[in-house]
């Protein structure tokens, strides 16, 4: 059964840092892209970052670009999100995501963890 | 980056009638070499993590419940749920992963309730 359970989650003041984890299991780690998708209370879904099998190839969006930085290591089956500079709109709860087609970066995300909160307060 | 845009952005229907929740791109997401289109549909309910329910814009997922269906092509995307159920009350989002580099966008979503 596929699994990906995110942790790291939390309150952080304006400015602070926190990294996330994702754990995989239930399927080949090495074989497919992953991302990360922030859901902010109460509203829609944005995609933050993709990282490619390899890690040939990381992708951010606008918004987060050059504070946060997507990392994985296939050894032990775990995606990152290293998250520095937060701010009070990067308040989301995060989710990480697979692509559901191998060796490809760019797909649908069949499975999905349950998320991780992270609150940005001072 | 391609917008996504889902109307309505809430619906109510009645027990065992259809549900239809459109889905435009601004700009096509149809790839021509192989004659895709790059654009998934998911379900969240509430305190739950978003479910695949389409790609390929008409692929249903493993397990999805065949009153679910999606179609559409290029601009334009249909997901329609041919009777519906009490468990289908959920938001919908639309989804293109046409994107290359990837800046996969989502659309707004649809809150779906019973009438």
């Amino acid at each position: 059964e596929v699994q990906l359970v995110e942790s790291g989650g939390g309150l952080v003041k304006p400015g602070g840092s926190l990294r996330l984890s994702c754990a995989a299991s239930g399927f080949t780690f090495s074989s497919y892209s992953m991302n990360w998708v922030r859901q902010a209370p109460g509203k829609g879904l944005e995609w933050v970052s993709s990282i490619s099998s390899s890690s040939s190839y990381i992708y951010y969006a606008d918004s987060v670009k050059g504070r946060f930085t997507i990392s994985r290591d296939n050894a032990k089956n775990s995606l990152y999100l290293q998250m520095n500079s937060l701010r009070a709109e990067d308040t989301a709860v995060y989710y990480c995501a697979r692509v559901g087609v191998t060796m490809i970066v760019e797909g649908y995300f069949d499975y999905w963890g349950q998320g991780t909160l992270v609150t940005v307060s001072s | 980056d391609i917008v996504m845009t889902q109307s309505p952005d809430s619906l109510a229907v009645s027990l065992g009638e259809r549900a239809t929740i459109n889905c435009k791109s601004s700009q096509s997401v149809l790839y021509s070499s192989n004659n895709k289109n790059y654009l998934a549909w998911y379900q969240q309910k509430p305190g739950q993590p978003p479910k695949l329910l389409i790609y390929w814009a008409s692929t249903r997922e493993s397990g999805v419940p065949d009153r679910f269906s999606g179609s559409g092509s290029g601009t334009d995307f249909t997901l329609t749920i041919s009777s519906l159920q009490a468990e289908d009350v959920a938001v919908y989002y639309c989804q293109q992963y046409y994107s290359t580099p990837p800046g996969y966008t989502f659309g707004q979503g649809t809150k779906l309730e019973i009438k």
